[in-house]
C-alpha cells in the first residue's frame, strides 16, 4: 500500500516568506508526527497528532511553526516569516494508536 | 514525560566486529521499543523492535535486549558489513499514552 507522503520535495524560499508543508499520512493511521532534521543531526521533535485529542505542541521552535491536521488525514506545516536557521528536512512520519512509526521521504527546504 | 537517552552518539568499528547501542528510559510505563535505521540520504526506517513481555528478539545479524528492571535496551550487530554504516534512532512508547520518543541518534560506521 501506499506510504507516507511529503510536498513539496524541495523548497527553496526567501527570508521571511512563509511556507507551508504538506503530509499525506498512510491510511488508518490515526497518529502522526513532524520532525526536522538538520544536516547531520538528530530528529528533532516538532508537533504530534493523535486522533480527535488535542495535538502535542511542545516541540514547536516558536510562534512562527504551526501545524494543522483534518481529521485523521492530511496535516500542513506552516513556518511563517522564514529564517536561515530554518533550512532543514522536515520528516512527516505516521503510525497506528501506538506502534512503529513510518516516516515521508521529506521536504528539505532551504531558506536564502 | 518519556526521555530516551542513547549511546554512543558515534561508533567506529571494523567489518565483521560486533557493535552495540543502547538505550534508557525513564517512563516505566513504556512497553514498546523500536530501531530505526537512517542511511544516508533517506528517511529512518523500522528494522526491529521488542515488546516488554519478552527480554530479547533476534533477525539475522541484528537483535534486540530489553531490561526492564533498568529500563534499558540494547541493539546487538554482528559481523557488521560496511552497508550498516548509517544512523540508528531506538524509540520508546506505551499503549496508552500512544506517542513515540526517540534518542539522538548513534552514528555507525563500519570500515572495510
Amino acid at each position: 500500500g501506499a506510504g507516507v507522503s511529503q510536498s513539496p520535495s524541495n523548497k527553496v524560499t526567501e527570508k521571511g516568506k512563509d511556507v507551508e508543508l504538506r503530509c499525506d499520512p498512510i491510511s488508518g493511521h490515526t497518529a502522526l508526527y513532524w520532525y526536522r532534521q538538520r544536516l547531520g543531526q538528530g530528529l528533532e521533535f516538532l508537533i504530534y497528532f493523535q486522533g480527535n485529542s488535542a495535538p502535542d505542541k511542545s516541540g514547536l521552535p516558536s510562534d512562527r511553526f504551526s501545524a494543522e491536521r483534518t481529521g485523521e488525514s492530511v496535516s500542513t506545516l506552516t513556518i511563517q516569516r522564514t529564517q536561515q536557521e530554518d533550512s532543514a528536512v522536515y520528516l512527516c512520519a505516521s503510525s497506528l494508536a501506538w506502534g512503529a512509526v513510518y516516516f515521508g521521504p521529506g521536504t528539505r527546504l532551504t531558506v536564502t | 514525560g518519556e526521555n530516551v537517552e542513547q549511546h554512543p552518539s558515534t561508533l567506529s568499528v571494523q567489518e565483521g566486529d560486533s557493535a552495540v547501542i543502547k538505550c534508557t528510559y525513564s517512563d516505566s510505563a513504556s512497553n514498546y521499543f523500536p530501531w530505526y535505521k537512517q542511511e544516508l540520504g533517506k528517511r529512518p526506517q523500522l528494522i526491529i523492535d521488542i515488546r516488554s513481555n519478552v527480554g530479547e528478539k533476534k533477525d539475522q545479524r541484528i537483535a534486540v535486549t530489553l531490561n526492564k528492571t533498568a529500563k534499558h535496551f540494547s541493539l546487538h550487530i554482528t559481523e557488521t558489513q560496511p552497508e550498516d554504516s548509517a544512523v540508528y534512532f531506538c524509540a520508546a512508547s506505551n499503549t496508552n499514552a500512544g506517542k513515540s520518543t526517540f534518542g539522538d541518534g548513534t552514528t555507525l560506521t563500519v570500515k572495510p
